[in-house]
């Protein structure tokens, strides 16, 4: 069973970078074809998607924040971190993480999400 | 273009048949994926690649693809199935992701 959760911090002032961790379970990030993707939804809008990690490496980022983002993986600890500078309001959002399968090309599991609130 | 355009609301009378859309140009070169959600959750799979449904999913699910708009059918649509529901493909360059703006279905 794959399961996924996000943590780190609920507030952040403006600013500041966001560093959040997806712990994951079911799956390891070493086998080919395996993803691990991070979306954000702001309050009452649409989902967009951020970056992905690829098995092999591969980062792929959202061209329109490719500047601030940065996603990692540990593979021994299950872990994907996601680090976000210079924090804005417009950047208050449930951000969530999930298990991306290339072979069907979908996040097909998804973690609870955790709200991120960007305020002095 | 490099978007994913969907109507934003739809509604549909409950045992009928509604079609929820998603436009790009990225989608003659990609299919969609689908995604449900509901309020206070995380969106859940529906439907991925030509016309697949996730393990649990009910067969009243369905996908389909003509040109430049991608089509998500919900055949018999029940009150359980009131949500919103996103379209997510490539882009053109076939290395970003992105999501549709989201459909609001509403079970009359």
């Amino acid at each position: 069973q794959i399961t996924l959760k996000e943590s780190g911090p609920t507030l952040v002032k403006p600013t500041q970078t966001l560093t959040l961790t997806c712990t994951f379970s079911g799956f390891s990030l070493s086998t080919s074809g395996v993803g691990v993707g991070w979306i954000r939804q702001p309050p009452g809008k649409a989902l967009e998607w951020l970056a992905l990690i690829y098995w092999d490496d591969d980062k792929r980022y959202s061209p329109s924040l490719k500047s601030r983002l940065t996603i990692t993986k540990d593979t021994s600890k299950n872990q994907v971190v996601l680090t976000m500078t210079n924090m804005d309001p417009v950047d208050t959002a449930t951000y969530y993480c999930a298990h991306f399968f290339s072979m069907v090309h979908a996040f097909d599991i998804w973690g609870q999400g955790t709200m991120v609130t960007v305020s002095s | 273009s490099s978007e994913l355009t969907q109507d934003p609301a739809v509604s549909v009378a409950l045992g009928q048949t509604v079609r929820i859309t998603c436009q790009g140009d990225s989608l003659r070169s990609y299919y969609a994926s689908w995604y449900q959600q509901k309020p206070g959750q995380a969106p859940v799979l529906v439907i991925y690649g030509k016309n697949n449904r996730p393990s649990g999913i009910p067969d009243r699910f369905s996908g389909s693809s003509s040109g430049n708009t991608a089509s998500l059918t919900i055949t018999g649509a029940q009150a359980e199935d009131e949500a919103d529901y996103y379209c997510n493909s490539r882009d053109s360059s076939g290395n970003h992701l992105m999501f549709g703006g989201g459909t609001k279905l509403t079970v009359l």
